[in-house]
């Protein structure tokens, strides 16, 4: 079963603007991991956010949690045709293993 | 660092056969975990070693089995290989601490396409 369910499914957008995705999940989280793929690769950690922070910056990316509605929001500002891929969250248990949503499609048009 | 390595990198078989992945991990990291990537149930956990020990293990049946050496490489093997063994298999490594708290890196990831 998936812990993490990102929002929306899929996601078309031109260069520059902002594209943002959600996460929810359902059990109490330790920290909360975005990561991204790009097609049919590895996927890049891009940022952890732990359960005691409200927000985190990383460049381009910004990560809310929201632990009493259980969900997250990444943002990525100035979008750019590089940041076309998939878009997952992902929530360890209490040994670790990783939960991930189905992930979020970005398109990201020229 | 170098990052997590996986060989080979793609990989074709029939079905009954066995296929055996390998994966290197961040150097100093001593947990590994196998991950199976398909379209239809998306990203799910396979198992973890810790210190050539399992530690973690998914809902996969039998035929999925691994290994962790001294070196903290792992091998993940598969046997009777199915049509739906067909998948992006990926490795992470991590330094592992309790609770989970530190960041996993993953590696390129295996195809492994099933005929």
């Amino acid at each position: 079963s998936q812990q993490g369910e990102e929002d929306p499914q899929a996601l078309s957008i031109q260069e520059g603007e902002n594209a943002t995705m959600n996460c929810s999940y359902k059990t109490s989280i330790n920290n909360l991991q975005w990561y991204r793929q790009n097609s049919g690769r590895g996927l890049v950690h891009l940022i952890l956010i732990r359960s005691n922070e409200r927000e985190k910056h990383s460049g381009r990316l910004r990560v809310t949690l929201d632990t009493s509605k259980k969900s997250s929001s990444l943002l990525i500002t100035a979008s750019r045709a590089a940041d076309t891929a998939s878009y997952f969250c992902a929530t360890p248990d209490s040994w670790g293993k990783l939960q991930f949503g189905a992930g979020t499609q970005v398109v990201v048009t020229p | 660092k170098a990052g997590v390595t996986q060989t080979p990198r793609y990989l074709i078989k029939t079905r009954g056969q066995q296929v055996t992945l390998s994966c290197s991990p961040i150097s100093g990291h001593r947990s590994v975990s196998w991950y199976q990537q398909t379209p239809g149930q998306g990203l799910q956990f396979l198992f973890e070693y810790f210190s050539e020990t399992q530690r973690n293990k998914g809902n996969f049946p039998g035929r999925f089995s691994g290994r962790q050496f001294s070196n903290s490489r792992s091998e993940m093997n598969v046997s009777t290989l199915e049509l739906g063994d067909s998948a992006l298999y990926l490795c992470a490594s991590r330094s592992w601490t309790s609770g989970g708290g530190e960041t996993q890196y993953f590696g390129p990831g295996t195809r492994l396409l099933v005929l």
